[in-house]
């Protein structure tokens, strides 16, 4: 079936440095993606979006960039902080995110921040 | 913090019981969205209510149902509870189009 898919399931990166999450998606209908950070205990926090009609959108020390010949989409933070440890996920929708069949969620992937 | 409040925080049921989970969307949000989030996973769609209506679905059994009331705030229910349904429950709140605020998340603990 059409999934949402991380690369690696961990990852670990010196504070300061920058990191790069990667994402894999599979249904070409979709037109809006989104990142999530998620601590534990709590629910998904929105980071940042992007709509298929860009490739690159620019946050507070995030970037998504997104590559829809090859159904790939990045998240880059910049600058990583004791604070950013957690686990992100990608998630995709149709219909610019007003799709009714819901965000599709990728397994995520935990962020480790070394001191 | 999002404005999207969930209740309980945590609940513990018996296999076969029905539960019944809260979420108030914030305000101006007319589209709920349920999640399901096993343990170590991603969420996984419930169903969605707009306007006090189902109008969409993702791979849950009917024993998984929902209400939206008039001021947009939302019902999860679950009946014949089974091991498996042991998960997060996140509610999203949405405008229609575009971002979805979640919750904090009702932990569920079925034994």
């Amino acid at each position: 079936g059409e999934s949402v898919g991380l690369h690696l399931p961990t990852l670990s990166v010196q504070e300061g440095d920058n990191s790069i999450i990667n994402c894999a998606y599979s249904n070409s209908a979709s037109d809006y993606f989104i990142w999530y950070k998620q601590e534990s205990g709590k629910g998904p926090q929105f980071i940042i979006d992007i709509r298929s009609n860009m490739d690159k959108r620019q946050g507070q020390r995030v970037t998504v960039l997104l590559n829809k010949t090859v159904k790939h989409l990045s998240l880059q933070i910049a600058a990583t902080q004791p604070g950013d440890s957690a686990v992100y996920f990608c998630a995709e929708n149709k219909d610019s995110g007003g799709g009714a069949d819901g965000l599709t969620f990728g397994k995520g992937t935990h962020l480790i921040i070394q001191p | 913090e999002t404005g999207v409040t969930q209740s309980p925080t945590h609940l513990i049921k018996t296999r076969g019981q029905q539960v019944t989970l809260r979420c108030s969307s914030q305000s101006g949000h007319n589209t709920v969205s349920w999640y399901q989030q096993a343990l170590g996973q991603g969420p996984q769609f419930i169903f969605q209510y707009y306007r006090e209506e189902e109008n969409g679905r993702g791979n849950f059994p009917p024993r998984f149902s929902g209400l939206q009331f008039p001021n947009y705030s939302s019902e999860l229910n679950v009946n014949a509870l089974e091991l498996d349904d042991s998960a997060l429950y996140l509610c999203a709140s949405s405008p229609g189009e575009g971002e979805q605020f979640f919750g904090p998340g009702t932990r569920l603990t079925v034994l």
